[in-house]
Protein backbone atom coordinates (compact mmCIF):
# COMPACT_ATOMS: atom_id res chain seq x y z
CA UNK A 1 0.00 0.00 0.00
CA UNK A 2 1.20 3.64 -0.29
CA UNK A 3 2.39 5.09 2.66
CA UNK A 4 4.96 8.04 3.93
CA UNK A 5 8.32 7.32 5.55
CA UNK A 6 11.23 8.85 6.84
CA UNK A 7 14.92 8.04 6.17
CA UNK A 8 16.11 8.73 9.38
CA UNK A 9 14.31 7.71 12.70
CA UNK A 10 16.85 9.95 15.28
CA UNK A 11 19.43 12.75 14.15
CA UNK A 12 21.61 15.20 16.57
CA UNK A 13 22.78 18.29 15.50
CA UNK A 14 24.93 20.66 17.11
CA UNK A 15 23.58 23.88 18.58
CA UNK A 16 23.55 26.47 15.98
CA UNK A 17 23.95 23.78 12.78
CA UNK A 18 21.23 23.57 10.39
CA UNK A 19 18.89 20.55 10.17
CA UNK A 20 17.53 18.71 7.70
CA UNK A 21 14.81 15.82 7.97
CA UNK A 22 13.86 13.43 5.42
CA UNK A 23 10.51 12.11 4.08
CA UNK A 24 9.85 9.60 1.51
CA UNK A 25 6.00 9.28 0.27
CA UNK A 26 4.99 7.08 -2.20
CA UNK A 27 1.48 8.23 -3.37
CA UNK A 28 2.38 10.28 -6.54
CA UNK A 29 -1.24 12.05 -6.95
CA UNK A 30 -0.81 13.54 -3.46
CA UNK A 31 -1.13 17.02 -3.54
CA UNK A 32 -0.32 18.92 -0.06
CA UNK A 33 2.03 17.67 2.28
CA UNK A 34 2.79 18.89 6.02
CA UNK A 35 5.98 19.44 8.58
CA UNK A 36 4.64 18.66 11.79
CA UNK A 37 6.52 19.05 15.47
CA UNK A 38 5.73 17.31 18.56
CA UNK A 39 7.35 17.59 21.79
CA UNK A 40 6.90 15.24 24.69
CA UNK A 41 3.97 15.04 25.97
CA UNK A 42 2.29 17.39 23.59
CA UNK A 43 0.28 17.17 20.62
CA UNK A 44 1.69 17.76 17.03
CA UNK A 45 2.13 21.14 15.96
CA UNK A 46 1.84 22.45 12.48
CA UNK A 47 5.33 23.84 11.24
CA UNK A 48 4.74 24.27 7.30
CA UNK A 49 3.05 23.13 4.61
CA UNK A 50 3.64 22.87 0.58
CA UNK A 51 1.57 22.21 -2.05
CA UNK A 52 2.40 19.95 -5.37
CA UNK A 53 2.67 22.92 -7.20
CA UNK A 54 5.35 24.31 -5.45
CA UNK A 55 8.82 23.33 -4.87
CA UNK A 56 10.35 25.15 -2.50
CA UNK A 57 8.41 26.99 0.75
CA UNK A 58 10.14 29.12 3.50
CA UNK A 59 9.03 29.97 6.72
CA UNK A 60 10.68 31.42 9.86
CA UNK A 61 13.72 29.38 10.10
CA UNK A 62 12.13 26.71 8.20
CA UNK A 63 12.31 25.41 4.92
CA UNK A 64 10.62 22.27 2.91
CA UNK A 65 12.16 21.35 -0.27
CA UNK A 66 9.70 18.66 -2.47
CA UNK A 67 11.17 16.53 -5.37
CA UNK A 68 7.99 15.33 -7.07
CA UNK A 69 10.61 13.38 -9.42
CA UNK A 70 11.77 10.79 -6.62
CA UNK A 71 8.61 11.63 -4.22
CA UNK A 72 10.81 13.31 -1.28
CA UNK A 73 10.45 15.54 1.30
CA UNK A 74 12.73 17.98 3.43
CA UNK A 75 12.48 19.83 6.21
CA UNK A 76 15.65 22.14 7.14
CA UNK A 77 16.09 24.25 10.19
CA UNK A 78 18.61 26.56 9.96
CA UNK A 79 20.63 27.55 12.80
CA UNK A 80 18.97 25.17 14.93
CA UNK A 81 18.13 25.30 18.74
CA UNK A 82 17.29 23.60 22.08
CA UNK A 83 13.85 24.14 21.58
CA UNK A 84 13.94 22.41 18.68
CA UNK A 85 14.30 19.15 20.09
CA UNK A 86 11.25 17.24 19.11
CA UNK A 87 9.90 14.67 17.12
CA UNK A 88 9.26 16.14 13.64
CA UNK A 89 6.30 14.14 10.83
CA UNK A 90 5.49 14.73 7.93
CA UNK A 91 2.00 14.07 6.41
CA UNK A 92 0.88 13.11 3.52
CA UNK A 93 -2.89 14.27 2.09
CA UNK A 94 -4.65 11.59 0.53
CA UNK A 95 -8.96 11.61 -0.09
CA UNK A 96 -10.89 14.76 0.94
CA UNK A 97 -9.20 16.33 3.86
CA UNK A 98 -7.46 13.14 5.59
CA UNK A 99 -4.00 12.93 6.03
CA UNK A 100 -1.05 10.15 6.75
CA UNK A 101 1.56 10.53 8.77
CA UNK A 102 4.95 9.01 8.96
CA UNK A 103 6.55 7.32 12.00
CA UNK A 104 8.60 10.33 13.01
CA UNK A 105 12.50 11.53 12.97
CA UNK A 106 13.30 12.52 17.05
CA UNK A 107 15.53 15.27 16.77
CA UNK A 108 17.97 16.29 19.13
CA UNK A 109 19.88 19.54 19.71
CA UNK A 110 23.55 19.10 21.76
CA UNK A 111 24.33 22.53 23.46
CA UNK B 1 -8.90 30.83 21.80
CA UNK B 2 -9.27 26.83 23.56
CA UNK B 3 -8.98 25.31 20.63
CA UNK B 4 -9.15 21.81 20.17
CA UNK B 5 -9.64 20.22 23.70
CA UNK B 6 -9.93 16.35 24.80
CA UNK B 7 -10.61 15.12 28.12
CA UNK B 8 -9.66 12.90 29.66
CA UNK B 9 -5.93 13.05 29.64
CA UNK B 10 -5.25 10.44 31.49
CA UNK B 11 -7.53 6.57 31.50
CA UNK B 12 -7.05 3.71 32.95
CA UNK B 13 -9.17 0.79 31.89
CA UNK B 14 -9.73 -2.44 32.48
CA UNK B 15 -10.04 -5.29 29.83
CA UNK B 16 -14.08 -5.04 28.51
CA UNK B 17 -15.12 -2.20 29.90
CA UNK B 18 -15.97 0.56 27.86
CA UNK B 19 -15.22 4.60 27.78
CA UNK B 20 -15.64 7.81 26.11
CA UNK B 21 -12.84 10.18 25.15
CA UNK B 22 -14.36 13.46 24.39
CA UNK B 23 -13.07 16.43 21.79
CA UNK B 24 -14.40 19.68 21.02
CA UNK B 25 -12.98 22.36 18.96
CA UNK B 26 -14.32 26.04 19.10
CA UNK B 27 -13.21 27.17 15.45
CA UNK B 28 -15.75 26.11 13.96
CA UNK B 29 -14.00 23.06 11.74
CA UNK B 30 -15.99 20.72 9.58
CA UNK B 31 -13.55 18.18 9.70
CA UNK B 32 -12.85 15.95 12.64
CA UNK B 33 -10.74 12.98 13.31
CA UNK B 34 -9.43 10.82 15.67
CA UNK B 35 -5.61 9.13 15.81
CA UNK B 36 -4.08 6.68 17.86
CA UNK B 37 0.13 7.03 18.20
CA UNK B 38 1.63 4.08 19.27
CA UNK B 39 5.81 3.94 19.67
CA UNK B 40 7.32 3.38 16.03
CA UNK B 41 3.93 3.42 14.04
CA UNK B 42 3.18 7.40 13.89
CA UNK B 43 0.02 8.36 14.10
CA UNK B 44 -2.88 6.64 12.53
CA UNK B 45 -6.31 7.67 11.54
CA UNK B 46 -8.93 5.64 12.93
CA UNK B 47 -12.51 7.81 12.40
CA UNK B 48 -13.12 10.94 10.92
CA UNK B 49 -16.10 12.98 9.87
CA UNK B 50 -16.60 16.10 7.55
CA UNK B 51 -19.06 17.54 8.89
CA UNK B 52 -22.15 17.25 11.34
CA UNK B 53 -24.28 14.03 10.64
CA UNK B 54 -21.49 12.01 8.77
CA UNK B 55 -18.83 9.66 9.70
CA UNK B 56 -16.27 7.41 7.96
CA UNK B 57 -13.61 5.17 8.91
CA UNK B 58 -10.00 5.61 8.84
CA UNK B 59 -6.92 3.25 8.97
CA UNK B 60 -7.63 1.48 12.04
CA UNK B 61 -11.56 1.74 12.86
CA UNK B 62 -12.18 -1.35 14.76
CA UNK B 63 -13.05 -1.60 18.41
CA UNK B 64 -14.28 2.44 18.05
CA UNK B 65 -16.99 4.10 17.45
CA UNK B 66 -17.94 7.61 17.18
CA UNK B 67 -20.63 10.00 16.30
CA UNK B 68 -20.98 13.94 14.79
CA UNK B 69 -24.07 15.32 16.24
CA UNK B 70 -22.60 19.03 16.35
CA UNK B 71 -19.90 20.07 14.90
CA UNK B 72 -18.16 20.97 17.75
CA UNK B 73 -17.86 17.52 19.28
CA UNK B 74 -16.45 14.48 18.02
CA UNK B 75 -16.19 11.67 20.84
CA UNK B 76 -14.83 8.49 20.71
CA UNK B 77 -15.91 5.35 22.35
CA UNK B 78 -14.11 2.37 23.07
CA UNK B 79 -17.00 -0.15 23.15
CA UNK B 80 -15.28 -3.43 24.83
CA UNK B 81 -11.60 -2.38 25.93
CA UNK B 82 -8.78 -4.48 25.06
CA UNK B 83 -4.94 -3.98 26.23
CA UNK B 84 -3.90 -3.66 22.37
CA UNK B 85 -6.18 0.04 22.61
CA UNK B 86 -3.35 1.01 25.20
CA UNK B 87 -2.44 4.30 23.01
CA UNK B 88 -1.95 8.43 22.84
CA UNK B 89 -5.29 9.51 21.04
CA UNK B 90 -5.48 12.55 19.37
CA UNK B 91 -8.38 14.40 18.03
CA UNK B 92 -7.99 16.90 15.34
CA UNK B 93 -9.78 19.08 13.19
CA UNK B 94 -9.67 21.55 9.93
CA UNK B 95 -11.53 23.48 7.41
CA UNK B 96 -12.32 21.82 4.59
CA UNK B 97 -11.11 23.94 2.06
CA UNK B 98 -7.91 25.26 1.12
CA UNK B 99 -6.27 27.35 2.26
CA UNK B 100 -7.00 26.01 5.41
CA UNK B 101 -6.34 22.24 5.20
CA UNK B 102 -4.12 22.37 8.41
CA UNK B 103 -4.92 20.24 11.36
CA UNK B 104 -4.85 20.95 14.41
CA UNK B 105 -4.09 18.54 17.56
CA UNK B 106 -5.19 18.34 20.73
CA UNK B 107 -3.13 17.74 23.82
CA UNK B 108 -3.67 14.05 23.31
CA UNK B 109 -5.12 11.64 26.11
CA UNK B 110 -3.12 8.72 27.25
CA UNK B 111 -5.07 5.26 27.43
CA UNK B 112 -3.73 2.06 29.73
CA UNK B 113 -5.61 -0.78 29.50
CA UNK B 114 -5.13 -3.75 31.78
Amino acid sequence: GESVGLHLPTLSVQEGDNSIINCAYSNSASDYFIWYKQESGKGPQFIIDIRSNMDKRQGQRVTVLLNKTVKHLSLQIAATQPGDSAVYFCAEKKWGNQFYFGTGTSLTVIP
Amino acid sequence: NAGVTQTPKFQVLKTGQSMTLQCAQDMNHEYMSWYRQDPGMGLRLIHYSVGAGITDQGEVPNGYNVSRSTTEDFPLRLLSAAPSQTSVYFCASSYSTPPGNTIYFGEGSWLTVV
